[in-house]
């Protein structure tokens, strides 16, 4: 069974702090890595689609850096508002599937 | 452009019947993948379908079956409904199955 684990479940932060979750995925048989925001009554919406290692990409505060070799993925925010207040959650594709594997995410509430 | 559409969007059933959930793609999306939410569970893969074709499919019993049509709109089925099924259903478009993915709003199934 192939698992895709995401940490830490809940993170509280101050506005104007900067902060990263990490994404945990299998190694082997990689194909790409899906991060998505999801905020509440609101549809999950595609932050990075990432295919090769060592990716770095960015949407304006908010970047995310790919490790296929060791099976990690990063997600940063700098300089949190209150407006990222989200689910954020990645999504693992094996092999040729295009079948996602989603973690169950990082809850980020940020604090006026 | 418009967005991804599910229709109902609330439904209450009662164990034992069975419901039919629909998923209008964005326009060009010939991919439609469906997805249960539940509590604690994160999003589960249910199926993926491209041009009409079931292309993979998630550990779900056969209670659960789709298809799409030729106008790349989708339509999940679920018979005999049990409790356990009551879930957030998402469905997401994209253009390939491997690209990211367009959430739309999702239907909410209460079985009673």
């Amino acid at each position: 069974i192939l698992n895709v684990e995401q940490s830490p479940q809940s993170l509280h932060v101050q506005e104007g702090d900067s902060t990263n979750f990490t994404c945990s995925f299998p190694s082997s048989n990689f194909y790409a890595l899906h991060w998505y925001r999801w905020e509440t009554a609101k549809s999950p919406e595609a932050l990075f689609v990432m295919t090769l290692n060592g990716d770095e990409k960015k949407k304006g505060r908010i970047s995310a850096t790919l490790n296929t070799k060791e099976g990690y993925s990063y997600l940063y925010i700098k300089g949190s508002q209150p407006e990222d207040s989200a689910t954020y959650l990645c999504a693992f594709i094996v092999g040729a599937t295009n079948k996602l594997i989603f973690g169950t995410g990082t809850l980020l509430a940020v604090q006026p | 452009k418009a967005g991804v559409t599910q229709t109902p969007r609330y439904l209450i059933k009662t164990r034992g019947q069975q419901v039919t959930l629909s998923c209008s793609p964005i326009s060009g999306h010939r991919s439609v993948s469906w997805y249960q939410q539940t509590p604690g569970q994160g999003l589960q893969f249910l199926f993926e379908y491209f041009s009409e074709t079931q292309r993979n499919k998630g550990n779900f019993p056969g209670r659960f079956s789709g298809r799409q049509f030729s106008n790349s709109r989708s339509e999940m089925n679920v018979s005999t409904l049990e409790l356990g099924d009551s879930a957030l259903y998402l469905c997401a478009s994209s253009r390939t199955g491997f690209d990211e993915q367009y959430f739309g709003p999702g239907t909410r199934l209460t079985v009673t």
